[in-house]
């Protein structure tokens, strides 16, 4: 079974640019999330979709984020513009409720520079 | 506002040695706490889940305790290998989210 995957997985670009991560999760999963950590913090969340509808979008930062699951499949996060505090690794991670509890398992990470 | 610390920040110890990663939490309401492993440049592993109403969880050499009350959680390393070097993280679900502590960086030298 393929794991949940990321793409990129590194992405360098400069302040005021516009970048878009993709987040493929387990198939048939229906709940999806993303995470982020910023250097030398934990990691933290920015929100959550249960097949396309967002459920909790309370990590968000601010609304230079935008995060969209059509269909309920894959997702994308896109940052528009991108500021320096924006660096850091990106986490998508994606969970079935089972009698054995939800765990959330979590993809490589996209990890963003903005120069 | 859920506060997760993870005790020590970073440990070394010699091959073989039997090891506790501690995890700390300020809400003990909880839906469940998982344990992660990361390795450097590498995702998140989850190594062991427990829900509110479990003590413990075994997975070959390591078992991890929860006692909500008292807002604590312990993973055990039997037997400690250089390949269990990594950073362990701890995560408590409340609600959808989890609340990550920062993590223990772990060297296990030969």
């Amino acid at each position: 079974e393929a794991g949940v995957t990321q793409f990129p997985s590194h992405s360098v670009i400069e302040k005021g640019q516009t970048v878009t991560l993709r987040c493929d999760p387990i198939s048939g999963h229906d709940n999806l999330y993303w995470y982020r950590r910023v250097m030398g913090k934990e990691i933290k969340f920015l929100l959550h979709f249960v097949k396309e509808s967002k459920q909790d979008e309370s990590g968000m930062p601010n609304n230079r984020f935008l995060a969209e699951r059509t269909g309920g499949t894959y997702s994308t996060l896109k940052v528009q513009p991108a500021e320096l505090e924006d660096s850091g690794v990106y986490f998508c991670a994606s969970s079935q409720i089972s009698l054995g509890g939800d765990t959330q398992y979590f993809g490589p990470g996209t990890r963003l520079t903005v120069l | 506002k859920q506060e997760v610390t993870q005790i020590p920040a970073a440990l070394s110890v010699p091959e073989g040695e039997n090891l506790v990663l501690n995890c700390s939490f300020t809400d003990s309401a909880i839906y469940n706490l998982q344990w992660f492993r990361q390795d450097p440049g590498k995702g998140l592993t989850s190594l062991l889940l427990i829900q509110s109403s479990q003590r413990e969880q075994t997975s070959g050499r390591l078992n991890a305790s929860l006692d909500k009350s008292s807002g604590r959680s312990t993973l055990y390393i039997a037997a400690s290998q250089p390949g269990d070097s990594a950073t362990y993280l701890c995560a408590v679900r409340a609600g959808y989210a989890l609340n990550f502590g920062k993590g223990t960086s772990l060297l296990v030298t030969p």
